[in-house]
């Protein structure tokens, strides 16, 4: 079974700065894809990045950034230059890939991120 | 953009009663989800449903829970005599396959049981 951990509840950034948020996984799959999904108060889930596990480059979406440690299953997101707007809690998701995966996600317990003006 | 809408957004129901949660998916995507949220805590899966059958089901997505495609656009679930633990937000997802396409989120439905 997957599992996906996040072992930090809560940060705080200041704004413009810089916040690295973890997450590990564990799992036996070889194939596999890893997302960082947010969500503001609104409760509205919003995909802000995804890794293919076969990728060594790490993925960067603008100011978000993973750093991608496949053999430690490690799975960190990196928001540079903090944006109010950026307050909202943070979730890591795992989901496997292959002809008979069904494509659901498995998510951490989430970090709440606040950024402070 | 397209996007995934739920109704109701907010769901009040007394215990052991029958609640319906309705999502109309984005129009051509194929693969539809819902999962659960219970206030404050982790995202959870609950079922899977592709070619008008379910693909997969969680422990938590007991014989009370059902999921339907009555019309082609809607995409239903149905909870019957429910429980106080019931009590979550509820997040339907659809995406044009499984991978690597992204799944697109609802805005969710609160659903509390008195």
């Amino acid at each position: 079974a997957q599992t996906v951990t996040q072992s930090q509840p809560e940060m705080s950034v200041q704004e413009a700065e810089t916040v690295t948020l973890s997450c590990t996984y564990d799992t036996s799959e070889s194939n596999y894809y890893l997302f960082w999904y947010k969500q503001p108060p609104s409760r509205q889930m919003i995909l802000v990045i995804r890794q293919e596990a076969y990728k060594q480059q790490n993925a960067t979406e603008n100011r978000f950034s993973v750093n991608f440690q496949k053999a430690a299953k490690s799975f960190s997101l990196k928001i540079s230059d903090s944006q109010l707007g950026d307050t909202a809690m943070y979730f890591c998701a795992f989901r496997v890939t292959g002809y008979s995966n069904t494509g659901k996600l498995i998510f951490g317990q989430g970090t709440t991120l606040q950024v402070k003006p | 953009e397209p996007e995934v809408t739920q109704t109701p957004s907010h769901q009040v129901t007394q215990m052991g009663q029958e609640v319906i949660l309705r999502c109309v998916p984005i129009s051509n995507h194929l693969y539809f989800y819902w999962y659960r949220q219970i206030l404050g805590q982790k995202v959870e899966f609950l079922v899977s449903f592709y070619n008008n059958e379910i693909s997969e089901k969680s422990e938590i997505f007991d014989d009370r829970f059902s999921v339907e495609r009555p019309d082609g656009s809607n995409f239903t679930l149905k909870i019957r005599s429910t429980k106080l633990e019931d009590s979550a937000m509820y997040f339907c997802a659809s995406s044009a396959g499984t991978t690597p396409n992204e799944q697109f989120f609802g805005p969710g439905t609160r659903l509390t049981v008195l």
